[in-house]
């Protein structure tokens, strides 16, 4: 069975430019995450699917940060414009349905903000 | 303030030693999970603990759940270097739906 699939792994960008992140969870997944992890840290919340609507954004900064899956699958995380605080790993989890279930974590996405 | 505290922060000891990790926090929580995440990797689900002073056992390593829900273990008896990584807990509070992770314990595992 494949795993939950990310791209790029890595990327290097410029404050104030935007980049866009890509997940392919895992297949029959109802459960998508995003979770940002900035090193030293455990990884934190950003949004919660629930096949295409949002269970949980509390903890994302919509002022730059949006997420979307719109047909209940795949799904992107872009920030624009980006910040040197935003260098971290992001990382897309999936489950088969909602938190109790496990969590499958793809590699992540290693983003660097110079 | 961390919804879950983890120590120590960083573990480094030799192989062959036995050791404990633990995760505590003023919170109770409907289940508790411990991960383990390699470098470039995501997190790998080790276990998962429901049950007040539930204790699992995962070969070496022994997983305990305190008995008011608020803190958990792990302990590893006879280290080897394979099982250096970044320990993760995470938990669902009763009031809660998100799963919240702790800050990890880096252990290094020396040959």
């Amino acid at each position: 069975e494949a795993g939950v699939a990310q791209s790029p792994r890595y990327k290097i960008i410029e404050k104030r430019q935007s980049v866009a992140f890509w997940c392919n969870p895992i297949s029959g997944h109802a459960t998508l995450y995003w979770y940002q992890q900035i090193l030293g840290q455990g990884p934190k919340l950003l949004i919660q699917f629930q096949n295409n609507g949002v269970v949980d954004d509390s903890q994302l900064p919509k002022d730059r940060f949006s997420a979307e899956r719109l047909k209940g699958v795949d799904s992107t995380l872009k920030i624009q414009p980006a910040k040197l605080e935003d260098s971290a790993v992001y990382l897309c989890a999936s489950s088969i349905s909602g938190v109790l279930n496990e969590q499958f974590f793809g590699p992540g996405t290693r983003l660097t903000v110079l | 303030t961390q919804l879950l505290e983890q120590s120590p922060q960083f573990l480094s000891i030799q192989e062959g030693e036995n050791l404990t990790v633990y995760c505590n926090s003023s919170s109770v929580f409907s289940s508790l999970q411990w991960y383990r995440q390699e470098p470039g990797e995501g997190p790998v689900l080790l276990v998962t603990v429901v049950t007040g002073g539930e204790v699992k056992k995962l070969k070496r390593l022994t997983f305990q759940f305190g008995d008011a829900r608020k803190d958990s273990s792990l302990h590893i008896t006879a280290a080897q270097p394979g099982d250096t990584g970044l320990y993760l807990c995470a938990g669902v509070r009763t009031s809660g739906s998100r799963l919240t992770f702790g800050e990890g314990t880096q252990l290094t595992v020396n040959p």
